[in-house]
């Protein structure tokens, strides 16, 4: 069975980092490139990141880009998203999602159920 | 960037009805679409890729289509199951946008 499983989450104070995980199982991981997604309280989705399968491509939201670093490691099937500098802007529920693709370029298939990121003083 | 423009915002409907919600690229993608579903409390889940194609498992009630900037999403005969939220989201390039958001509602 494909799935996904986020993990460290939490809550932390504005100007904090925290640093999200994703574990893979089920599928080849290095032949699919990988996202973060995010779904603030009541509103819809936002695409934070994304990650080709040898990590040669990356790209970032412009909400968070300087801030957010997107990486994997293939050898532990496993995605993570280094979150620096957060605002209470960022609090949502993170969504580990997998491209269809290895690319970048085929949409995403399967999602985890999410990780919730808390920013508050 | 690309934007997604999605409509409706909502819509209620009874059980049995055609539904149809429309999403509109800023320019044009191609087919690099997808419509996710989105329970209450759960995460979303792919229904149609590259704007047409059903994905496997999927009831055949719902279905895609449209390419370029124009797309439609359907559900031939509302179920209760259905209840969710629906979005657009294009794979065209960097970054990724998805629409607004179609909560569907049981009349």
């Amino acid at each position: 069975e494909v799935q996904l499983v986020e993990s460290g989450g939490g809550l932390v104070q504005p100007g904090r980092s925290l640093r999200l995980s994703c574990a893979a199982s089920g599928f080849t991981f290095d032949d699919y490139a990988m996202h973060w997604v995010r779904q603030a309280p009541g509103k819809g989705l936002e695409w934070v990141a994304g990650i080709n399968w040898n990590s040669g491509i990356i790209d970032y939201a412009d909400s968070v880009k300087g801030r957010f670093s997107i990486s994997r490691d293939n050898a532990k099937n496993s995605l993570y998203l280094e979150m620096n500098s957060l605002r209470v802007e960022d609090m949502a529920l993170y969504y580990c999602t997998k491209d269809r693709a290895a690319t970048l370029h085929g949409g995403m298939d399967v999602w985890g159920q999410g990780t919730t990121v808390t920013v508050s003083s | 960037d690309i934007q997604m423009t999605q409509s409706p915002s909502s819509l209620s409907a009874s059980v049995g009805d055609r539904v149809t919600i429309t999403c509109q690229a800023s320019q044009d993608i191609s087919y690099y679409l997808n419509w996710y579903q989105q329970r209450p409390g759960k995460a979303p889940k792919v229904l149609i890729y590259d704007a047409s194609n059903l994905k496997t498992g999927v009831p055949s009630r719902f279905s895609g289509s449209g390419s370029g900037t124009d797309f439609t999403f359907t559900i031939s005969s509302l179920q209760p199951e259905d209840i969710a939220t629906y979005y657009c989201q294009h794979y065209d390039n960097l970054p990724f946008t998805f629409g607004g958001g179609t909560k569907v509602a049981i009349k």
